[in-house]
């Protein structure tokens, strides 16, 4: 069973340009999540997804982050205006129905360097 | 506030030698705890984790963490440490129910030395 994936593995992107992070989540699974560690922080919770609604985002940082996960299958993050604060590990986990389990299963994560 | 500590930021261990990370949280209520590893250019890999019952629980690759409700801990140990170890370790916390957010700490650098 393929785990969860995400692409890029890196990008490199200017300040003021856009960039899109996707994630394709384990077959099956309805809960998608996505987080984000910052250099030297901890990694923290930005939203989750039960197939393709929203059910938290309280941790995205402003409006200039959009998710979408279209068809409940993978996700996309797009950060637009890209900020040098943006930069830093975007990880993608994937987990079972609520009745499913607890774990989350995480992706290799997207490296964001924003110059 | 919800938080994790893990209070060593870089740790080296001699190959052979016994390792602890430590892990403290504060919580509302008792969590599920988790420890995750990351090894280089890999993603979040799950070591162990604790729901409930036995408070000493074992893992992949010969981890195992110990649950302390008196000291909110939840400390990592592995009794012969591989240069295959080497790696960063993640504690984390979660709500005890599907679907809600984990809680990390910063993380521990773990170095093995020959």
């Amino acid at each position: 069973e393929a785990g969860v994936t995400q692409f890029p593995s890196h990008s490199v992107i200017e300040k003021g340009q856009t960039v899109t992070l996707r994630c394709d989540p384990i077959s099956g699974h309805d809960n998608l999540y996505w987080y984000r560690r910052v250099m030297g922080k901890e990694i923290k919770f930005l939203l989750h997804f039960v197939k393709e609604s929203k059910q938290d985002e309280s941790g995205m940082p402003n409006n200039r982050f959009l998710a979408e996960r279209t068809g409940g299958t993978y996700s996309t993050l797009k950060v637009q205006p890209a900020e040098l604060e943006d930069s830093g590990v975007y990880f993608c986990a994937s987990s079972p129905s609520l009745t499913g389990g607890i774990e989350q299963f995480f992706g290799p994560g997207t490296r964001l360097t924003v110059l | 506030a919800q938080s994790v500590t893990q209070p060593d930021i870089h740790i080296t261990v001699s190959e052979g030698a016994s390792l602890e990370l430590r892990c403290n949280y504060s919580y509302g209520a008792t969590p599920y705890l988790f420890w995750y590893v990351q090894s280089p250019g890999q993603g979040l890999q799950l070591l162990l984790k604790y729901f409930s019952g036995d408070t000493l629980v074992q893992g992949i690759k010969g981890f195992e963490a110990e649950f302390k409700r008196s000291q909110s801990s939840f400390n990592l140990r592995k009794p012969s440490v591989h240069w295959s170890d080497a790696a960063e370790y993640f504690c984390a916390v979660g709500a005890r129910q599907a679907g809600t957010a984990l809680i990390f700490g910063k993380g521990t650098t773990l170095s093995v030395s020959s």
